[in-house]
């Protein structure tokens, strides 16, 4: 079963750094998400991609943010000059371009910030 | 733009008994309601939907109900198994216009006592 892949699962930074995670969603799948989950919270919308086309944005996302999805397949997010508050969670999904959003997530990026 | 409003928090229930968790949501244009389950150092996943075309909606021992009047919707569990601890988290989307993000409840940590 190749469910939707992200490395890495933890990352510790520290303040000022710069940090990617990758994403591999379900292959077959055309719709890419990023969610950010902070403890005790439900999953926060960030971004979405179809196929290679980033087609929203949260305006949770700041500038510092920027993602990527270069051929339709894999997904990349930088941030950059991570901040305290950066910490969390960061959620991959996938879905197929069919009616209603099935989003099937991957088991996460735990990002540290010291 | 969507609230999502999920109780209870917390909820212990005994081996074999009921569960329930309710939402409640605010924009009345959303049609389509997931329901995810979280364990521990994993991603969300998603155990059974229900679109705003349908009141109710049944799988083995899951169930969702819709009251769209009232803008509720609500899980149900039953006959418990301590397989079932976790955290449950509802949410809700509008599917159209372009616009595909989830807006997630704050989560209900279920524990299955033995």
């Amino acid at each position: 079963d190749t469910g939707v892949s992200q490395d890495p699962r933890h990352k510790i930074t520290k303040r000022g750094q710069n940090v990617t995670f990758r994403c591999d969603p379900i292959s077959e799948h055309n719709r890419l998400y990023w969610y950010r989950q902070t403890l005790g919270q439900g999953p926060e919308f960030l971004t979405y991609f179809q196929n290679e086309a980033q087609l929203e944005k949260s305006r949770l996302l700041s500038d510092r943010f920027s993602a990527e999805r270069p051929k339709g397949s894999f997904s990349t997010l930088e941030i950059q000059r991570t901040e305290q508050g950066d910490s969390a969670m960061y959620l991959c999904a996938s879905s197929l371009l069919v009616g209603y959003e099935k989003l099937f997530f991957g088991s996460g990026t735990q990002l540290s910030v010291l | 733009g969507e609230n999502v409003e999920q109780h209870p928090s917390t909820l212990s229930v005994q081996e074999g008994d009921s569960a329930v968790i309710k939402c409640t949501y605010s924009d009345s244009a959303s049609n389509y309601f997931p329901w995810y389950k979280q364990e521990l150092g994993k991603g969300p996943q998603l155990i059974i939907d229900i679109r705003s075309n349908v009141g109710e909606k049944k799988d083995q021992r899951i169930a969702v109900t819709l009251n769209k009047t009232a803008k509720h919707f609500s899980l149900h569990i039953t006959e418990t198994q301590p397989e079932d601890s976790a955290v449950y988290f509802c949410a809700a989307s509008f599917s159209g216009a372009g616009s595909y993000q989830l807006t997630f409840g704050k989560g209900t940590k279920l524990s299955v006592i033995p």
